[in-house]
């Protein structure tokens, strides 16, 4: 077990709407990446959030946000959201010292828009 | 513009036998690669990784190998194991300090007993 959790696992939606998934990073990381796993695809990197500020995003359009708390918790916002926007999405906290040999994935949050 | 290639979507394997995963990328920056496995329901787990100024990375029944001149690494297990069976991801990082993680689709490996 990775210590790292993601809330909630399962969720539904209608397009239009607003969601937020919630990480917890493992204790001693303070930073946090996100990645969307698309069906029969590898995933692919949404941002990374190091010390409460964005450090890089991927090829996502602004109505993916994000935020990082004090204590290195984060929130993934999708807004108006689509019907592509259903996805495996998964949290990977590290230290910033690190290589990805340090990242560790939470389970994920299933999002299902319909 | 997919950068790392996954070509095989599923391999076979009896048990006991050596599984090999290959993984092909387009993008010279990248410094270093890893593999994940990922079982259903779970997140990706970390396996093993190797920087792109080695060719070769051993850790127990997993060994790495890189060919930059092919572009081209690939997971070794030996022997395999009916608990090896899972979805196999290769990534690599870009260079130059980049953050991200480029991922390959993945190869469903199945280990038959």
């Amino acid at each position: 077990e990775t210590g790292v959790t993601q809330s909630p696992t399962h969720l539904i939606k209608t397009r239009g709407q607003q969601v937020t998934l919630r990480c917890s990073s493992q204790s001693g990381h303070n930073t946090v990446s996100w990645y969307q796993q698309a069906l029969g695809q590898g995933p692919q990197f949404i941002f990374q959030y190091y010390r409460e500020e964005e450090n890089g995003r991927g090829n996502f359009p602004p109505r993916f946000s994000g935020l990082q708390f004090p204590n290195y918790s984060s929130e993934l916002n999708v807004n108006a959201l689509e019907l592509d926007d259903s996805a495996l999405y998964l949290c990977a906290s590290s230290s910033r010292q690190g290589t990805y040999t340090e990242a560790f994935f939470g389970q994920g949050t299933r999002l299902t828009v319909v | 513009d997919q950068q790392v290639k996954q070509n095989s979507p599923s391999l076979s394997v009896q048990e006991g036998r050596i599984s090999i995963l290959n993984c092909d990328y387009t993008n010279s920056m990248f410094d270093y690669f890893l593999w994940y496995k990922k079982y259903p329901a779970e997140g990706p787990t970390f396996l093993i990784s190797i920087s792109s100024i080695k060719d070769k990375n051993e850790d127990g029944r997993f060994t790495v190998f890189l060919n930059k001149s092919a572009k081209h690494l690939s997971l070794h297990i030996v022997p395999s194991q009916p608990g090896d069976s899972a979805v196999y991801f290769c990534a690599a990082r870009g260079g130059q300090g980049a953050q991200k993680l480029v991922f390959g689709q993945g190869t469903r490996l199945t280990i038959n007993p």
